[in-house]
């Protein structure tokens, strides 16, 4: 069965430092998103990405987080200086044309120290 | 914005039936999403509904009713792997994209 791939599944980084999130959305999906999770939390929406460009955005998603889609198979979503807060589980997801449901992929889990 | 209500936590006995509610209040509704999370793992998907009614999927069903707000989820003779946090979510407005609620934690004990 197709997956959607996440890259690293874990990453641990200092206060103010730069991380890329990668991953490999299924390749015959078109819609691309990125969620997060901060532990014992919610399943929060970021960002949603179409036809290479970002469709809609949540207000977490501010001027520190951007998306990109550099190649026909990579998605990735970047945090320029990372904060203790954006200590989470970010989940990548896909989801082809016509169909609701998304596929996630197995999730980055982000400490900040 | 959207308000999405169920409940923290459920126990059931392996073999059992068990309902999941949700409530939501939001303007515009486009659809209700069933997902499905063990701990430390990504949701994966187990229904969508638009219309009111029951789909029936397996051992698992959605129910909605648009005019009450309200859906649930019904896990028919439940096994031990079904425990697992399950999440509803609401997409609505001009946005086709969920806002998912807190998550039901279910815990089936044999």
């Amino acid at each position: 069965e197709p997956e959607v791939t996440q890259t690293p599944s874990h990453q641990v980084t200092q206060m103010g430092q730069e991380v890329i999130l990668r991953c490999v959305p299924i390749s015959n999906h078109l819609y691309f998103y990125w969620y997060r999770q901060i532990l014992g939390q919610k399943v929060e929406f970021l960002v949603s990405f179409y036809n290479n460009e970002i469709s809609e955005k949540s207000e977490i998603f501010d001027d520190q987080f951007s998306v990109e889609r550099p190649d026909g198979s990579n998605f990735t979503l970047k945090i320029r200086s990372t904060k203790l807060e954006d200590s989470a589980m970010y989940f990548c997801a896909s989801r082809s044309v016509g169909h609701s449901g998304y596929t996630f992929g197995s999730g980055t889990r982000l400490t900040v120290v | 914005g959207q308000n999405i209500d169920q409940p923290t936590e459920m126990t059931a006995t392996e073999g059992a039936i068990v309902q999941i509610n949700c409530t939501y209040q939001t303007s515009g509704f486009n659809g209700l999403f069933w997902y499905q999370q063990h701990a430390g793992e990504a949701p994966t998907f187990l229904s969508y509904n638009v219309l009111d009614g029951l789909e029936e999927k397996g051992r698992f069903s959605s129910f909605l009713s648009r005019s009450k707000g309200y859906s649930y989820l019904l896990l028919k003779e439940l096994q031990m792997k079904d425990s697992a946090s399950y999440l509803c979510a609401v997409s609505s407005g001009g946005s086709y994209i969920p806002t998912f609620g807190r998550g039901t934690s279910l815990i089936v004990h044999p």
